[in-house]
């Protein structure tokens, strides 16, 4: 099965700086790849999301992400980070069986 | 649409007894996924569904949990009995179909004691 690995379990950053979550996975073939937000007390919310093409993705809130397919990577960024972003950020990585797992997650402090 | 609707929001139960947790997925779409989340073990994987029928439930801890789709509208996770380790919140998500996203429901956040 597929597996993802967020390797920061919190960062914290000033807010206006700029940003970079990791994300690596394990898969086989090319894989589905998504990042979701979650709020304190929140279900889970999309992001953004690769598929195929262009590697280089934008989401929402001024997100985007890019696919290294030679890195197995998938990092999120943003240029400029907003006290609102502070939350828990999860990547997950979907698969052909329909399967759909997720990494640990990092938690993100944004400081005044 | 509504999105994807959990109850209850919040379940305390004494150990021993049955909970059952409700999801009612987005309309149209052909696979629900069951997770557990908790601080030690993060986000994980229970069980899913497709087409109503389940095709991996490899992550489901033990017999006391077991969960059904009796239909394209409703699923249940069931946890029989209850254990204070079971405390936790459990999500319930549907997605379209391969390929697609996953849509979240709220959750449900469980306590034994």
């Amino acid at each position: 099965a597929q597996s993802v690995t967020q390797p920061d379990i919190h960062i914290t950053v000033s807010e206006g700086a700029s940003l970079e979550l990791r994300c690596n996975y394990s898969y086989g073939a090319t894989p589905y790849l998504f990042w979701y937000v979650q709020s304190p007390g929140q279900g889970l919310q999309l992001l953004l999301k690769y598929f195929s093409g262009d590697t280089l993705v934008q989401g929402i809130k001024g997100f985007e992400a890019e696919f290294k397919r030679s890195q197995s990577s998938f990092n999120l960024r943003k240029p400029s980070v907003h006290w609102s972003d502070a939350a828990e950020y999860f990547c997950a990585v979907g698969a052909n069986n329909n399967d759909m797992r997720f990494g640990a997650g990092t938690r993100l402090t944004v400081k005044p | 649409d509504a999105g994807v609707i959990q109850s209850p929001r919040h379940e305390v139960t004494e150990m021993g007894q049955e909970v059952t947790l409700r999801c009612k997925p987005i309309s149209g779409h052909n696979s629900l996924f069951w997770y557990r989340q908790t601080m030690m073990r993060g986000l994980e994987l229970l069980i899913y569904f497709n087409n109503n029928v389940p095709i991996d439930d490899s992550g489901m801890p033990e017999d006391r949990f077991s969960a059904k789709m009796p239909n394209a509208s409703f699923s249940t996770l069931k946890i029989q009995p209850s254990e204070p380790r079971d405390s936790a919140v459990y999500f319930c998500a549907s997605r379209y179909r391969e390929a697609t996203e996953a849509f979240f429901g709220q959750g449900t956040r469980l306590t034994v004691v």
